[in-house]
């Protein structure tokens, strides 16, 4: 059964950036990848991009091109999200969850426990 | 973009009621769409993939039907437990949420 834990509740400034990780047992992390997703406090979902770590590719939200990049460690089994030029509306709940290899049959399970980041002067 | 719209955004019902959610896509998405519940401050949990094929461990009163652009989220008989919001997502073209239903106790 695979789980995945998160790092803990960030406080940033805006123009800094933020590194996320989520460090994934009980499974082979070749056989996967991670996708992640965030949640503005009240509102919904949003997915922000995702990795392959066996394939070494990744793909991520038009929105947040240029300004995140995501990253995983096989020797660890974890992977990082990073959020760059961080801005009050990045303020959210972020979150990984286990992705299949490859689109289109892509849906995320289990869910990391999730990342608070807030983001303010 | 493929854009996700459910209906409705949020819902009252009563413990035993058979509620259906609907999801429509902006284009066809084959059925590459999954379901998701959210309850308040805890993580998402799929409940559905592929449209229709119920995630190991999700009570079979839980059923998704649908293809091409229009999906439904169904839960046949509704329990206290069942009160959360939902999401819709597709696949077919990176990953898109619908924006959401709140399921709430009448």
């Amino acid at each position: 059964q695979v789980q995945l834990v998160q790092s803990g509740a960030e406080l940033k400034k805006p123009g800094s950036s933020v590194k996320v990780s989520c460090k994934a047992s009980g499974g082979i992390f070749s056989s996967f990848g991670i996708g992640w997703v965030r949640q503005a406090p009240g509102q919904g979902l949003e997915w922000m991009g995702g990795i392959i770590p066996v394939f070494e590719t990744t793909n991520y939200a038009q929105k947040f091109q240029g300004r995140v990049t995501i990253t995983a460690d096989e020797s660890t089994t974890t992977a990082y999200m990073e959020l760059s030029n961080l801005r009050s509306e990045d303020t959210a709940m972020y979150y990984c969850a286990r992705v299949p290899r490859q689109f289109p049959d892509y849906w995320f399970d289990p869910w990391g426990q999730g990342t608070l980041v807030t983001v303010s002067s | 973009d493929i854009q996700m719209t459910q209906s409705p955004s949020s819902l009252s019902a009563s413990v035993g009621d058979r509620v259906t959610i609907s999801c429509r896509a902006s284009q066809s998405i084959a059925s590459y769409l999954n379901w998701y519940q959210q309850k308040a401050g805890k993580a998402p949990k799929l409940l559905i993939h592929g449209a229709s094929s119920l995630q190991s461990g999700v009570p079979s009163r839980f059923s998704g039907s649908g293809s091409g652009t229009d999906f439904t989220l169904t839960i046949s008989s509704l329990q206290p437990e069942d009160f959360a919001t939902y999401y819709c997502q597709q696949s077919y073209s990176l990953v898109g949420f619908g924006q959401g239903t709140k399921l709430e106790i009448k």
